[in-house]
């Protein structure tokens, strides 16, 4: 099955420094690959996705970059802010399955 | 008008006893999910249904009984409940696409067993 790792486990950055958090996959049959933030006592949710058929994506500061000869994709913050401070999750997925693999995720502390 | 509701939100209860944990989805997905999410925040997936069928089954141990009765909704029944149950359980919807599908959570069940 999928094996997704997810590095660094924490982070803390200055507000308005740029943060990069970076997963590797091993299932070549992934093709989906979708970041979720989680805050303190919420669920995760959707922030950004990329697919395979795209090398890079971006969305007002955040953007995720997907290298599939190497099986990584990254998630890049840019003018951090306090209220970017979440556990972030990197995940892969098939679409020949229902099944997501999730990364073991990324404490991010912007300190003010 | 939530896309994929769970109750209770938060459980407390002794160990031994037996709880259950309802989820629904109105996003009309053909699969729902139990994740787990403990102390160091890994989300570990569970079970997995499509259209009230099981196509994922983690190594869970058999006190965790998941039940489909159909594809909006998707319970968990806990047996014989331990310290280490204690967890946050998140429910969660997808829909295949060719281009891939996204998954939504549910709030999450807060379980402490004392």
């Amino acid at each position: 099955g999928e094996n997704v790792e997810q590095h660094p486990s924490t982070l803390s950055v200055q507000e308005g420094d740029s943060a990069v958090i970076k997963c590797t996959y091993s299932d070549s049959a992934s093709n989906y690959f979708p970041w979720y933030k989680q805050e303190l006592g919420k669920r995760p949710q959707l922030i950004i996705d990329i697919r395979s058929n795209v090398g890079e994506k971006k969305d007002q500061r955040i953007a995720v970059t997907l290298n599939k000869t190497a099986k990584h994709f990254s998630l890049h913050i840019t003018e951090t802010q306090p209220e970017d401070s979440a556990v972030y999750f990197c995940a892969a997925s098939s679409s020949t399955g229902n099944q997501f693999y999730f990364g073991t995720g990324t404490s991010l502390t912007v300190i003010p | 008008d939530t896309a994929v509701s769970q109750t209770p939100k938060y459980l407390v209860t002794q160990m031994g006893n037996d709880k259950s944990i309802k989820c629904e989805q109105n996003l009309g997905h053909d699969t729902m999910y139990w994740y787990k999410q403990d102390s160091k925040k890994f989300l570990k997936i569970m079970f997995s249904y499509n259209n009230k069928e099981l196509i994922i089954n983690e190594t869970v141990p058999n006190r965790f009984s998941p039940k489909s009765p159909d594809k909006a909704h998707l319970n968990l029944h806990i047996n014989s409940l331990e310290l280490g149950d204690s967890a946050v359980y998140f429910c969660a919807s997808s829909q295949v696409f060719s281009s891939g599908n996204t998954i939504y959570f549910g709030e999450g069940s807060w379980l402490t067993v004392v």
